[in-house]
């Protein structure tokens, strides 16, 4: 059972568009995080935050921005999608302690025309 | 130089081979070690953790060299269900104990 929820799953959107991806988390976890994964390739770290009101840019440029108002929460959004943000967008979460790792959402996989 | 390299892949086998995964981490602070698998458009899921002596999970071997820097997966008795992209994940104090993962070595099993 997921304790990580992303919606939508998939999301085919026009160009120009904006869209707000979520996240929730009920396992009250202090950080979490954003990546962006293209088919057959590798993570990409996009965002993430290590508690509320906290927010950071991750290794991968990304006109995407975040919100930590709840710590439950993590939406990301794109103000204007564009064809180039066609790609699956992963959240994680996890406790800030060194022998804990990632659990991540199903992800949701965006498409813009 | 990445922090964390994998063997590139991908690995075809047939149904009960033995199959072993590298990687390398080039920071020696690493504290903690983990392998993650990620099937074909899911979410990566949490394989094993890899501790110091060693550890084992049924069919699959974890082991660890600090003084190498150098993490190893065994997989024996290969099945089907196997086939998918396995991710070596470091952790360490220095990053935040934020995870750093590797670009993933894609494994087949064919019948």
């Amino acid at each position: 059972e997921a304790d990580i929820y992303q919606t939508p799953r998939y999301l085919v959107i026009g160009t120009g568009k904006k869209i707000t991806l979520e996240c929730s988390q009920t396992m009250g976890h202090d950080k979490m995080y954003w990546y962006q994964q293209d088919p057959g390739m590798e993570l990409h770290l996009i965002h993430y935050s290590y508690g509320v009101n906290s927010t950071e840019k991750g290794d991968l440029s990304s006109e995407s921005t975040v919100s930590r108002i709840r710590t439950e929460h993590f939406p990301l959004t794109l103000e204007s999608a564009r064809p180039s943000h066609t790609s699956q967008y992963l959240c994680a979460s996890s406790r800030d302690t060194a022998n804990y790792g990632y659990t991540f959402g199903s992800g949701t996989r965006l498409t813009v025309v | 130089r990445k922090e964390v390299e994998q063997d590139p892949g991908p690995f075809n086998v047939p149904e009960g081979a033995t199959v072993a995964f590298n990687c390398t981490y080039s920071n020696s602070a690493s504290q903690s070690f983990f392998w993650y698998r990620q099937d074909c458009r899911k979410e990566p899921k949490l394989l094993m953790s890899v501790y110091s002596s060693g550890n084992e999970d049924g069919r699959f071997t974890a082991q660890l060299n600090r003084a190498s820097q150098y993490i190893s997966l065994l997989i024996r008795d290969s099945k089907l269900s196997d086939s998918a992209t396995y991710l070596c994940v470091v952790k360490d104090v220095i990053n935040n104990n934020d995870m750093r993962f590797g670009a993933g070595t894609r494994l087949t099993v064919k019948p």
